[in-house]
């Protein structure tokens, strides 16, 4: 049972480049997230799903961009990165609207922008 | 909005020790809380969890009950072990979303 995969797990960046990482789920689970983490610091919420068409903004969206095409999928976007985009990136889903659902990680995609 | 606020540390105990790690929440409506560990290099992992007031949620040792009227989800181990080293985070979901506390450091030490 895969669970929910992230890649790339590790990526160098120059300053302006675009890219994006890649989150997949094989639970069937209708919602979805995006966190980063920096060093030291708790997650902060980038941007979250519901369901397939459907996306939303967390705490700090500024900088990035989500699709749901899919309810497997939910890529994050990154356009012109910037050196305060140096983080780790985690991916999670949870399966439905109740708050009592376990949400369930992906193992990071570690960011450098340099 | 949901938010929460986690005792900052590290916290450096000796095994054996007994473990408190504060946590208190601010939310509307009725959300659920959660304990999440991080091991170094690796995703959070589920420590345990409480769906609704007064419940108490477990898992190797580790214990946290659900108070509302202090709107509290303190974490406690009787007897930590080496093994027991990692961060903790405390978070709390809403219907929609979910909020991370920034974390605590545990070092266990022989």
């Amino acid at each position: 049972n895969a669970g929910v995969t992230q890649t790339p797990k590790f990526r160098i960046l120059k300053i302006g480049q675009s890219m994006t990482l890649q989150c997949a789920q094989d639970m069937n689970h209708n919602y979805m997230y995006w966190y980063r983490q920096d060093p030291g610091m708790g997650l902060k919420l980038i941007y979250y799903s519901v369901g397939a068409g459907i996306t939303d903004k967390g705490e700090v969206p500024n900088g990035y961009n989500v699709s749901r095409s899919t309810t497997e999928d939910f890529p994050l976007r990154l356009e012109l990165a910037a050196p305060s985009q140096t983080s780790v990136y985690f991916c999670a889903s949870r399966d439905s609207a109740y708050s009592g659902n376990t949400i369930y990680f992906g193992e990071g995609s570690w960011l450098t922008v340099v | 909005g949901n938010s929460v606020t986690q005792m900052e540390g590290p916290v450096t105990l000796s095994e054996e020790a007994f473990l408190t790690i504060n946590c208190t929440y601010t939310a509307t409506g009725y959300p659920s809380l959660f304990w999440y560990v991080q091991y170094p290099g690796e995703g959070l992992q589920l420590l345990l969890k409480a769906t609704k007031a007064d419940d108490k949620g477990s898992n190797k040792g580790f214990e946290a009950t659900y108070r509302k009227e202090t709107t509290s989800f303190h974490l406690e181990k009787g007897s930590v072990q080496v093994s027991d080293s990692a961060v903790y985070f405390c978070a709390l979901a809403g219907n929609n979303d979910m909020r991370f506390g920034a974390g605590t450091r545990l070092t266990v030490k022989p």
